[in-house]
């Protein structure tokens, strides 16, 4: 069964460097996401992205964050200077079309120190 | 705006008891609804969906959803729970016919079962 792959599975970095989480949707989906979890709290949209540009974005998604889709199959969310309140598990999905199922990945979990 | 309301953030059940999880939802549009499960340190996995068409739906694993648009619901159920069960559940909506649309999470339940 297709998966939806992100990289690392787990990252440290330090405060105020920019880090970049990797995921590699499933190859026919055509609108992409990134959730993240903060532990013990729910999962929180951040953004959406489709036709490569942004459809729609939360109040998280601030200037800090960025996505991109530089070459065709995989799908970044870079953030540019971490905070510590930004450690959280980050998860990208994707899906064919609306009436379709979100198909998450495994995650990333992020540790700012 | 939609939301999403899970009604207790713990349940727990015997082994071969009935499973009830309840959601409750809000959307300004016809909604989709999703349940996804999440075992401990693992990813997302979807359990069940609703889109349009029957109101019970059935998903993996022997859980079944039943929307109820005059409620407003979307309760999960499983006739006789099993350990493996045992997990966190998070109820979802999205405006469907909105493709880029995000899906907006309720606070998740914890299910214990115990033997």
């Amino acid at each position: 069964e297709p998966e939806v792959t992100q990289t690392p599975s787990h990252q440290v970095t330090q405060m105020g460097q920019e880090v970049i989480l990797r995921c590699v949707p499933i190859s026919n989906h055509l609108y992409f996401y990134w959730y993240r979890q903060i532990l013990g709290q729910k999962v929180e949209f951040l953004v959406s992205f489709y036709n490569n540009e942004i459809s729609e974005k939360s109040e998280i998604f601030d200037d800090q964050f960025s996505v991109e889709r530089p070459d065709g199959s995989n799908f970044t969310l870079k953030i540019r200077s971490t905070k510590l309140e930004d450690s959280a598990m980050y998860f990208c999905a994707s899906r064919y079309m609306s009436s379709y199922g979100y198909t998450f990945g495994s995650g990333t979990r992020l540790t700012v120190v | 705006a939609q939301s999403v309301t899970q009604l207790g953030s713990h349940v727990s059940v015997s082994e071969g008891a009935l499973v009830l999880l309840r959601c409750n939802y809000s959307s300004s549009v016809p909604p989709y609804l999703f349940w996804y499960v999440q075992y401990p340190n693992q990813g997302l996995q979807l359990l069940l969906k609703y889109t349009t068409g029957a109101t019970l739906v059935k998903g993996i694993n022997g859980f079944e959803a039943e929307f109820k648009k005059s409620e407003t619901s979307f309760h999960l159920t499983k006739p006789s729970a099993h350990m493996s069960d045992a997990a966190e559940y998070f109820c979802a909506v999205s405006e469907g016919n909105q493709a880029g649309t995000a899906l907006i999470f309720g606070k998740g339940t914890t299910l214990s079962v115990s033997s």
